[in-house]
């Protein structure tokens, strides 16, 4: 089983639709961060939580939610999406001082 | 200013031959850290390599090295004996102290093609 775990892989929904991207790990880290990737534009940090009571905004979090329901989870709403929040969302873990890792992505697409 | 710059969008090895990948940061936080991950075809993002910046030496993972110049702000990764399953995108990051909390800077990232 994966260790950082991302729901749904591939996602296709309208314009004005909401839509939650859920991230469950069972590596036991206390952050935990959502991404998105763009072409030619890399990955931008959206939203991260270093604990259950915290949350902070990223690069880029106007037009997005986050919500952590427990240490193992942490996820992601859109609450009208549009069709520029077309990419591919990264949830990754870590422990303080340590690389972060990564979900296997979901793409996001918005018609 | 770019936190991350990687000016290399392709680049292409020899199989068994070794190739650098380019990477530059800015960052006044004297307290930071330098990853290097791969994303292949498939998508998924793996961790290769970290730097403190702290850290005397330069970090090495089997054929993966970090060729780290600090009063340069450029944190190269070296591939050595190159191989097919090599070929991915390579992204730079950055992990800074800022105002608000810790924040993390990925690079546009370098493709590498190797080549039989």
């Amino acid at each position: 089983d994966a260790d950082v775990t991302q729901t749904p892989r591939n996602r296709i929904t309208k314009t004005g639709k909401r839509i939650m991207l859920e991230c469950s790990q069972t590596k036991g880290h206390d952050r935990m961060y959502w991404y998105r990737q763009d072409p030619g534009l890399g990955l931008r940090l959206i939203y991260y939580s270093f604990d259950v009571k915290d949350i902070n905004k990223g690069e880029i979090s106007d037009g997005y939610s986050v919500s952590r329901q427990a240490q193992a989870k942490f996820s992601l709403s859109l609450e009208s999406a549009i069709p520029n929040q077309t990419a591919l969302y990264f949830c990754a873990t870590s422990m303080f001082g340590q690389p972060q890792h990564f979900g296997d992505g979901t793409r996001l697409s918005i018609l | 200013a770019q936190k991350i710059t990687q000016t290399q969008p392709g680049m292409f090895v020899q199989e068994k031959e070794a190739v650098t990948l380019d990477c530059t940061y800015d960052t006044s936080d004297p307290s930071y850290g330098l990853f290097w991950y791969k994303q292949p075809s498939s998508g998924e993002m793996i961790f290769l390599i970290y730097q403190g910046s702290y850290d005397q030496q330069n970090a090495t993972e089997g054929r993966y090295s970090l060729n780290f110049q600090k009063a340069r702000k450029s944190a190269n990764l070296v591939i050595s004996a190159s191989q097919l399953g090599d070929s991915a995108m390579y992204f730079c990051a950055m992990r800074e102290r800022t105002n608000t909390g810790n924040q993390f800077y990925f690079g546009t990232g370098t493709s590498l093609t190797v080549i039989p």
